[in-house]
């Protein structure tokens, strides 16, 4: 059973440019939560979507970050104009439910290094 | 607002020794989760060891078990036999009636041989 799936594993873009951060979530997952982890942090949630749904999106910067899980192929992380400070690690993580109960399991981090 | 306490920012231990990693958290809800994640150089998120706080008896995985004091609310983590491979960043993570994990700020394990 394959586990979370990130790509790229490292995204390098230049200030002002798009980057697109690509997450699959484990075989029958149907919820995915992304994290950032800035530089000696700690992950901070950021957003909750289930297939087609934004669910909870309250830990996301509310310009230039939008999130998508649609109902074929990977979760996107989409940061528009990418500014030095979104340099930083992003996980992606997923798990069968929604409830606390349920562990999250973690894809292994997209690092965006913005120049 | 839930918070997640890693005091310590780096810890060293003798291969084949034991070392505690100690986390304190503070949430106001009576139903939570409590978790240790190890990120190693690679920086993948590995799941250690999960507590449920309904649960008096700690968990444990092998080498690795916890010290769960509700009252204290605290969580620390004990490695035993400590291995080269166990170097890495640990990470302390509580979820309480939500989706959200909060984080600790990590703490950095090294393993002397």
């Amino acid at each position: 059973n394959a586990g979370v799936m990130q790509n790229p594993r490292h995204l390098v873009r230049r200030r002002g440019q798009e980057a697109r951060l690509r997450c699959s979530p484990m075989k029958g997952h149907s919820h995915v939560y992304w994290y950032r982890q800035l530089p000696e942090e700690g992950l901070k949630f950021m957003v909750y979507l289930q297939k087609e749904n934004i669910i909870d999106e309250s830990g996301m910067p509310k310009e230039r970050f939008s999130a998508e899980f649609p109902k074929e192929g990977p979760s996107i992380l989409r940061i528009q104009q990418v500014v030095r400070g979104d340099s930083a690690a992003y996980f992606c993580a997923s798990s069968p439910d929604y409830l606390s109960t349920d562990t999250q399991y973690f894809g292994p981090g997209t690092r965006l290094t913005v120049l | 607002a839930q918070t997640v306490t890693q005091s310590q920012p780096e810890m060293s231990v003798q291969e084949a020794e034991t070392v505690t990693l100690s986390c304190t958290y503070d949430t106001s809800e009576s139903d939570y989760y409590l978790f240790w994640y190890k990120q190693p150089p690679s920086r993948q998120m590995i799941l250690v060891i999960r507590q449920e706080a309904y649960k008096q008896q700690n968990a444990t995985e092998n080498r690795f078990s916890v010290n769960f004091q509700k009252a204290a609310k605290s969580f620390s983590l004990k490695i035993s036999d400590s291995q080269l491979g166990d170097a890495a960043m640990y990470f302390c993570a509580c979820a309480s009636g939500t989706y959200k994990y909060i984080f600790g700020t990590g703490t950095r394990l090294k393993v002397l041989a």
